[in-house]
């Protein structure tokens, strides 16, 4: 079946540091994929998604960029801030299991000044 | 427009009462995910209805776990017989269609004494 693997937690990353959080998935479809980012306190938001091989989603400065060759849909930025600071989620769906979301473990992102 | 809203909130409930649990979808959406999050873990399906249909409750981890969305908008999930395994936070989702986006709830936070 449909997996997600993401990387463990907690990440702790200066101010203005580069970001990787790493996530690749097992599918036997062509599924969209999601990163959702959950901040203390509140609930589950979108922060940015892809539906086919190759398109890079973007928000807030975070990228990732859909890799079927590698399975992989990692997520980056370049300057990271304190406002940052955050449970990331990487998902999938597909129509073979309705599109309900599939999920990874969450990344504990903790960046200091 | 408001977003997805949930009640309670917080829920404390002695091990083998009932509770419900209340979701209100954005208004329009078609489509409706319940999940389950346990502490540190990421969410897992539920539960999904299109409209009033339940198409798929193949994530339902008991038959003490019942949902319903009778009138195609508001859902409900209830739990009998709670037990200290059912402790965790459960999400509600809605999507304008098959497929589309999902945005969640705050949730409920469940804890079975």
């Amino acid at each position: 079946g449909n997996s997600v693997t993401q990387m463990e937690g907690p990440v702790t990353l200066s101010e203005e540091a580069f970001l990787t959080i790493n996530c690749t998935y097992t599918a036997t479809g062509y599924p969209s994929l999601f990163w959702y980012v959950q901040y203390p306190g509140e609930g589950l938001q979108l922060l940015l998604k892809a539906t086919k091989a190759d398109d890079k989603g973007s928000n807030k400065g975070f990228e990732a960029t859909y890799r079927k060759e590698t399975t992989s849909f990692h997520l980056e930025k370049g300057s990271v801030q304190v406002s940052d600071s955050a449970v990331y989620f990487c998902a999938l769906s597909d129509r073979y299991s309705n599109y309900q979301l599939i999920w990874g473990a969450g990344t504990k992102l903790i960046i200091k000044p | 427009g408001a977003g997805v809203s949930q009640s309670p909130r917080y829920k404390v409930a002695k091990r083998g009462q009932d509770v419900a649990l209340r979701c209100d979808p954005i208004s329009g959406h078609v489509s409706l995910f319940w999940y389950q999050q346990a502490l540190g873990q990421g969410p897992e399906f539920l539960t999904y209805f299109q409209n009033e249909a339940q198409l798929d409750k193949s994530g339902l981890p008991s038959d003490r776990f019942f949902a319903e969305r009778p009138e195609g908008s508001v859902s409900t999930l209830k739990i009998q017989r709670t037990q200290q395994e059912d402790s965790a936070v459960y999400l509600c989702a809605s999507s304008l269609g098959t497929g589309e986006t999902q945005y969640f709830g705050p949730g409920t936070r469940l804890l079975v004494l």
